[in-house]
């Protein structure tokens, strides 16, 4: 089974403050995880992904997300935070398996950026 | 740059309808699927495809029929609707699989009374 846990329901931050929004996984072999950004009445938009390699993924609009094999985390980072980044935020994985084709997503963070 | 077009953008339906929800991708992407977003859960996978002609199920099939006839177009069936498929629908499609990005249509909110 494969499954990931976004703890916070919502992350406040002031605008300019470094900006985490944790996630952490559960598969049975290596992981493929994803993080993905909702703007409101809009569908989900891709900010990166890590497959294999480094740990620190870099990705969209100046966000990256570091791998943490041991912790089993995928936390979402964004070193001075603006108001535009307000949004719901998705962590997603897939388990390595080939011919997987399921991806299993979190609840979501929302996000607010106070000005 | 049409990318992943779904249609109707909102519908009621009354309990025991059935309708279709149309997605369509002018990308050429093997991949497609349709989730369902309600609050506090994120999105559940319904079904999918890899490709014209096949199709399999994800994680909250019942209820739901789909069928890929062509590599473009992916719709969403419910056959008797009912209070619980109220949701929001999205449907997404990728290169070849869930090891690459996924592109997400704008959603369809249906409302089942």
């Amino acid at each position: 089974a494969q499954s990931v846990a976004q703890p916070e329901d919502q992350v406040n931050v002031a605008e300019g403050n470094p900006l985490t929004v944790k996630c952490t996984y559960s598969v049975s072999g290596n992981p493929y995880l994803f993080w993905y950004v909702q703007y409101p009445n809009r569908g989900l938009q891709f900010l990166l992904k890590y497959i294999t390699g480094d740990n620190l993924v870099k990705g969209s609009y100046g966000f990256e997300a570091e791998f943490n094999k041991s912790q089993t985390s995928f936390h979402l980072k964004k070193p001075s935070a603006l108001v535009s980044d307000s949004a719901l935020y998705f962590c997603a994985v897939r388990d390595g398996i080939r011919g997987n084709n399921r991806l299993a997503f979190g609840k979501g963070n929302q996000v607010v950026v106070i000005p | 740059n049409a990318g992943v077009t779904q249609t109707p953008k909102f519908q009621v339906l009354k309990t025991g309808q059935s309708m279709t929800l149309q997605c369509a991708q002018d990308m050429n992407h093997e991949y497609m699927s349709w989730y369902r977003q309600d609050p506090g859960m994120g999105l559940r996978l319904i079904h999918y495809s890899v490709g014209a002609g096949i199709t399999d199920q994800g994680e909250v099939p019942n209820g739901y029929n789909v069928s890929r006839s062509t590599t473009e177009d992916f719709p969403l069936r419910l056959l008797s609707a009912a209070p619980s498929q109220t949701s929001v629908y999205f449907c997404a499609s990728s290169v070849r699989g869930t090891n690459e990005k996924l592109f997400f249509g704008s959603g369809t909110q249906l409302s089942v009374l």
